[in-house]
């Protein structure tokens, strides 16, 4: 099974700096990964797919990198609305696997 | 619009059984892979199960293979998941997720997710 390193655990940013979130796969997942939003008492909400495409409907400030075993997702500038929980999945292997999370938390 | 809506959860003691429904509407739901995906109380995600379109591929995390059935019928629209022999850490909210979108020659990833029903596994 992949396993899914996200960090930080915790991160404290204010509204309109730059997040940086990482996620780190145990073995090469090539581009094939996802990211996840979620708020308290929603379901997630798909942000990035295959690594670095928006969904629909995601505002561009959203962003992915990566390949292999290390993934970027970046927010440009924070939005009061963006502080939340993000997960990170992979699809390349079953099981589907998906990260811990990292909490996003307004400073 | 795209609705998925579960229902079916609810207070089951250890050992016991439950069946989950996902409604589907707003789309082709025969054209589509589905999964359940579950949320422990403050914990993460796990994936759960998924199903392909026609039924032919299906497949189950080792935490519930054997004791979890997912299924489909394609004329109600609607996904199950039976599950039996409960435990208390099959406690969570359970999510339907479909596999709805994707880059060329890539994986498919869930695009919309249902709002969740609760099973609580406690004696």
């Amino acid at each position: 099974e992949i396993v899914l390193t996200q960090s930080p655990a915790t991160l404290s940013l204010s509204p309109g700096e730059r997040a940086t979130l990482s996620c780190r796969a145990s073995q090469s997942v090539s581009s094939y990964l996802a990211w996840y939003q979620q708020k308290p008492g929603q379901a997630p909400r798909l942000l990035i797919y295959d690594a670095s495409n928006r969904a629909t409907g995601i505002p561009a400030r959203f962003s992915g990198s990566g390949s292999g075993t290390d993934f970027t997702l970046t927010i440009s500038s924070l939005e009061p609305e963006d502080f939340a929980v993000y997960y990170c999945q992979q699809r390349s292997n079953r099981p589907d696997t998906f990260g811990q999370g990292t909490k996003l938390e307004i400073k | 619009e795209v609705q998925l809506v579960e229902s079916g959860g609810g207070l089951v003691k250890p050992g016991g059984s439950l069946r989950l429904s996902c409604a589907a509407s707003g789309f082709t739901f025969s054209s589509y892979s589905m999964n359940w995906v579950r949320q422990a109380p403050g914990k993460g995600l796990e994936w759960v199960s998924s199903i392909s379109s026609s039924s032919s591929y299906i497949y189950y995390a080792d935490s519930v293979k054997g004791r979890f059935t997912i299924s489909r019928d394609n004329a109600k629209n609607s996904l199950y998941l039976q599950m039996n022999s409960l435990r208390a850490e099959d406690t969570a909210v359970y999510y339907c997720a479909r596999e709805g979108v994707r880059f060329s020659g890539s994986p498919y990833y869930f695009d919309y997710w249902g709002q969740g029903t609760l099973v609580t596994v406690s004696s």
